[in-house]
């Protein structure tokens, strides 16, 4: 069974400009949570995917946006970047979306992200 | 608005000792408690989750108790090994919107 992985692993961006994180979510799983977590800090919700369409979203400006696709993978869009965006981002899987409520989050290792 | 915290935010004890880590909440209004343990490069594993309706729940040497009145979580971890190093995070579950509200973590250092 393939576990939650996640691309690039690091990435560096300069201020302004546009980045695409991916997740290719666990077999079977059709919920796909992403999480920013700063140094130092817990992660903080930004949206979650359940069969191709957001079902929530954390307090995050439109400029994050993401897709799902129907194989259930995801891509998290940031326009506009802002030192402030550097972060660890974190995407989970899940079998419904009561992610993390009535059954367990599977997490991927996340992705660097460092705005410069 | 829930809060959520860790104290301490670092801990180092010797092999083999039985510890306690702690966790507090702001808003009873709560689903469920959880707690997570992160790896540096391998992401964050569930270790255990405790209904509102439950006291407490046990995986191994772990053991987990919520108290809903007081705000409060604690993490019992016994016989501690130093493959428990490793930054361990609580997360409350709310009711409202099935958001998960998490604390910044408690890094946990087990010395051989």
């Amino acid at each position: 069974e393939t576990g939650v992985t996640q691309s690039p692993t690091h990435l560096i961006k300069t201020r302004g400009q546009q980045v695409t994180l991916r997740c290719s979510s666990q077999s079977g799983h059709n919920t796909v949570s992403w999480y920013q977590q700063a140094l130092g800090q817990g992660p903080q919700f930004i949206f979650q995917y359940y069969r191709e369409e957001e079902n929530g979203r954390g307090n995050f400006p439109p400029r994050f946006s993401g897709l799902q696709f129907p194989n259930y993978s995801s891509e998290l869009n940031v326009n506009a970047l802002e030192l402030d965006d550097s972060a660890l981002y974190l995407c989970a899987s899940s079998l419904t979306w009561l992610a993390g409520f009535q059954e367990t989050q599977y997490f991927g290792p996340g992705t660097r992200l460092l705005v410069l | 608005k829930q809060e959520v915290t860790q104290i301490p935010a670092a801990l180092s004890v010797p092999e083999g000792e039985n510890l306690v880590l702690n966790c507090s909440f702001t808003d009873s209004a709560i689903y469920n408690l959880q707690w997570f343990r992160q790896d540096p490069g391998k992401g964050l594993t569930s270790l255990l989750l405790i209904q509102s309706s439950q006291r407490e729940q046990t995986s191994g040497r772990l053991n987990a108790s919520l108290d809903k009145s007081s705000g409060r979580s604690t993490l019992y971890i016994a016989a501690s090994q130093p493959g428990d190093s490793a930054t361990y995070l609580c997360a409350a579950g709310m009711d409202s919107n099935y958001q998960l509200i998490w604390g910044a973590g408690t890094k946990l250092i087990i010395k051989p």
